[in-house]
């Protein structure tokens, strides 16, 4: 069965430092999300993607994340300047359609930030 | 603020019992996803509703979509250690709105 995939599943930086996660989403599919959720706290929405731009994002998504789909399979996520409240499970997700929005996650990739 | 509210927020039962979580929220949604979540790993899907009143079944699971479309409940029969875990719902507004607003999830223990 088609799935998410992320990697690394662990990434540990220093503050300040820019960090690049990447995510391959199910092959058919053309919508992508990034979500991240706190330890402890619930699942929260950063940003959508579809044709090639930005379609929505949250106020957390502000001008040190960006993302971008530099090829036909991979979608990444940049943290520029990380800080310690960065640290948290990212997760993609893709989805075939927005009828139904169903969305399928990734494992994810626990950023700590140091 | 969209909020998902879920309940209970913990659950304790022993194998065999049946049970009920609750999704709710004051926002009419286009659909409503259930998800499984085990710690350290992504959201699982299990099922979406789409439709006001619309009931799914999964072998034990029954999920139902409220009738106006703000609210939903999963049914656990005869529950099994195996369905331990975190069940999350997360509302979705369809159109231009793609993303999904969660609930803060269940945490269900099932007892052998």
């Amino acid at each position: 069965e088609p799935e998410v995939t992320q990697t690394p599943s662990h990434q540990v930086t220093q503050m300040g430092q820019e960090v690049i996660l990447r995510c391959v989403p199910i092959s058919n599919h053309l919508y992508f999300y990034w979500y991240r959720q706190i330890l402890g706290q619930k699942v929260e929405f950063l940003v959508s993607f579809y044709n090639n731009e930005i379609s929505e994002k949250s106020e957390i998504f502000d001008d040190q994340f960006s993302v971008e789909r530099p090829d036909g399979s991979n979608f990444t996520l940049k943290i520029r300047s990380t800080k310690l409240e960065d640290s948290a499970m990212y997760f993609c997700a893709s989805s075939g359609s927005r009828v139904g929005n169903t969305q399928y996650f990734g494992p994810g990739t626990r950023l700590t930030v140091l | 603020t969209q909020l998902l509210e879920q309940s209970p927020q913990f659950l304790s039962i022993q194998e065999g019992e049946n049970l009920t979580v609750y999704c709710n929220s004051s926002s009419v949604f286009s659909s409503l996803q259930w998800y499984r979540q085990e710690p350290g790993e992504g959201p699982v899907l299990l099922v979406t509703v789409v439709t006001g009143g619309e009931v799914k079944k999964l072998k034990r699971l029954t999920f139902q979509f409220g009738d106006a479309r703000k609210d939903s409940s999963l049914h656990i029969t005869a529950a099994q250690p195996g369905d331990t875990g975190l069940y999350l719902c997360a509302g979705g507004y369809g159109g231009s709105q793609g993303n999904l607003i969660f609930g803060k999830g269940t945490k269900l223990s099932v007892k052998p």
